[in-house]
């Protein structure tokens, strides 16, 4: 069965990086993109980025372009969402999610809660 | 960027009740590219509705999608105590994908 399960929640402090990794099983992992969602607390969902896991090829969200990388171990079937520069309102939780070409976010993660307070 | 715009904020109803999820697009949205989410709290969303009106894999038949261009709905037929939760729509035909604010379904 498809899983994408998270890292665990992190603590940190302004200024910092965070990775939150998604590993992926129950499928080819090449075959589908996995995207990142976050939500912040009391806010509704909001789309970062996308990986092509097949070419590494990445699409991000102007709102975080410069400060969000997104890269993939094919060998391990895990990606990555590596955030910089942390403020207060980066805290959230963060969600992967498959997809398919065409598709919606069929699978999710089970979602990281990264808290960032000084 | 396409904006999402859904109405009403929150809905109160009682189990058993019809629910109507209204979305509206800034411009127009393929049909095959919306689709809607159901989000409880400390769960990963979960897809409902694709395609605008195809529900996802093992979704019941009381969630039914419609709608076209800018305007799209979600409409719970009979209320289950299960279904008191967040609905977003979102499209995912034109980047950057958007989600809608969420309609917070409660029990009245």
């Amino acid at each position: 069965q498809v899983q994408l399960v998270q890292s665990g929640a992190e603590v940190k402090k302004p200024g910092a990086s965070v990775r939150v990794s998604c590993k992926s099983s129950g499928y080819t992992f090449t075959s589908y993109a996995i995207h990142w969602v976050r939500q912040a607390p009391g806010q509704g969902l909001e789309w970062m980025a996308w990986i092509s896991p097949g070419n590494g090829n990445t699409k991000y969200s102007q709102k975080f372009q410069g400060r969000v990388s997104i890269t993939r171990d094919t060998s391990a079937t895990t990606t990555y969402m590596e955030l910089s520069r942390l403020t207060s309102e980066d805290t959230a939780v963060y969600f992967c999610a498959r997809v398919g070409f065409g598709e919606p976010m069929g699978y999710w993660g089970q979602g990281t809660l990264v808290a960032v307070s000084s | 960027e396409i904006v999402l715009t859904q109405s009403p904020g929150t809905l109160s109803l009682s189990p058993g009740e019809r629910a109507i999820l209204s979305c509206r697009a800034s411009q127009s949205v393929s049909s095959s590219s919306l689709a809607w989410y159901q989000h409880k709290p400390g769960q990963a969303p979960s897809l409902l509705i694709y395609g605008a009106s195809s529900r996802a894999t093992g979704i019941p038949d009381r969630f039914s999608g419609s709608g076209s261009g800018t305007d799209f709905t979600l409409t719970i037929s009979r209320l289950e105590p299960e279904d008191f939760a967040v609905y977003y729509c979102q499209q995912y035909g034109y980047s950057p994908w958007t989600f809608g604010q969420g309609t917070k379904v409660e029990i009245k």
